[in-house]
Formats: structure tokens, sequence, C-alpha cells
């Protein structure tokens, strides 16, 4: 049972290049995340999908993109990638029930030069 | 902004030993929860104590929430070395489903 599933693992990329980050859940799960995490910092939504067909702006938007692609898959785009956006990035998944846990991938090291 | 303050940031203790780990958030919650994050890893999820829960146990975790002061504490009984991670609580509000809001953690480091 793999769980949450983030690809790749390791990114570089040059100012102003493009990428789609993968988030893949085997757990049925509704609800879908994407966060970052900066040092000495926690976790800061980026983007959420709550349902299948939904996605909602979380704490810190700008400069990206999400898609449903379905009940399983949420991936994370950079359309114009900046220095600012060197972080770790995690997506997560729950289910759509009151006081659900999170699960959470091992996240995607993306530096930006 | 993070809704949660941890305290303290970093905890360094020897094996056997009690760990204590607090945090402190803003607003009314549904429920808060403390993760664990091995370096390199992913969060775990340890715990989830709901608003109207004053105390909630497992294995060696002991978790205490008090709303009137907007605070709750972790404790890790007769630390193991393995137990060396980054622990973060995060509080959710949603009625339905989950939006977490994390606080910055602390690193807790145990001795053998």
């Amino acid at each position: 049972n793999a769980g949450v599933t983030q690809t790749p693992k390791f990114q570089v990329l040059k100012t102003g290049q493009s990428m789609t980050l993968q988030c893949a859940q085997d757990m049925n799960h509704n609800s879908m995340y994407w966060y970052r995490q900066d040092p000495g910092m926690g976790l800061r939504l980026i983007y959420y999908s709550a349902s299948e067909g939904t996605t909602d702006k979380g704490e810190v938007p700008n400069g990206y993109n999400v898609s449903r692609l379905n009940k399983r898959e949420f991936s994370l785009r950079l359309e114009s990638a900046a220095p600012s956006q060197t972080s770790v990035y995690f997506c997560a998944s729950c289910r759509r029930d009151f006081n659900q846990p999170q699960h959470f991938g091992d996240g995607t090291r993306l530096s930006i030069l | 902004s993070q809704q949660g303050e941890e305290d303290p940031q970093a905890l360094s203790i020897q094996e056997g030993e009690n760990a204590t780990m607090n945090c402190s958030y803003k607003t009314s919650i549904n429920n808060l929860q403390w993760y664990r994050q091995n370096s390199g890893r992913g969060l775990v999820h340890l715990i989830l104590i709901r608003s109207n829960e004053r105390e909630k146990h497992s294995g060696r975790l002991r978790v205490t929430l008090d709303t009137s002061k907007k605070s709750s504490s972790l404790l890790i009984t007769a630390s193991r070395a393995a137990d060396t991670a980054s622990y973060f609580c995060a509080t959710d509000r949603e009625t339905s489903g989950s939006r977490l809001t994390f606080g910055e953690g602390t690193q807790l480091t145990v001795n053998p």
C-alpha cells in the first residue's frame, strides 16, 4: 500500500522554466492538498481540492496552478519558476469526513537557480 | 500567517527522559493534531484531539488541550533515540473535511 506518492523527488530548474509536480494517492481519499515547507517554518497551504472537480486557494497560491485530474491525482504547476519558489513541496490527502488526519507524501525538493 | 506557535523551537534530552512540547493557537478550532517529521521525510500523523476533549493517550504519547487558553501540549514519555524528529502541531477549523494550519515545529533530539 503506497499511500501518497510524489514525483519527482528532486528537481533543479532555472528561473523562468515551468514544471509540474505530480501527486497520487491510493487510499480512495476525497481531499488532496499541496503545501510548501521552507527552513524554520511549518507547512503552508498552497492549494487544496476538497473533492474531485473542485480546487481552492490556500495561504500562498501566487505563482502556482493546480489540476485535480481525477480522484487519485492532484498536480501542482509552476508556470514561470522564481528563486523564491525554492522549497520542499508536500502533497497530502485525507477523507472528507469530520476530524480526519492527513496523510503525506515524502516531498519534492525543488531548487530554482 | 501561521496559526500555531510552538515552544520550545528546539529540545535536546537524554534517552529515557520525558519530552514536552507546547503549542498555542489564535482562533477557535474543531481539532488539533500533532505530526512527526523525520529528516528528509514527509509528516506522519501522531494523534488528533477534538475540541471537546481535554486529554488523549496513544502509547508513549500524551496530548492535552486547553481551549480556554488556546494551547496544547505533547508529552513523549521514556524517550528513545528513534524519537529524534521535528514535531508539528496543526489546527483544523473546518466542519467538513480538513484544512490544517501548522505551527513552526519543535526539533527534538534524543541523545543515546
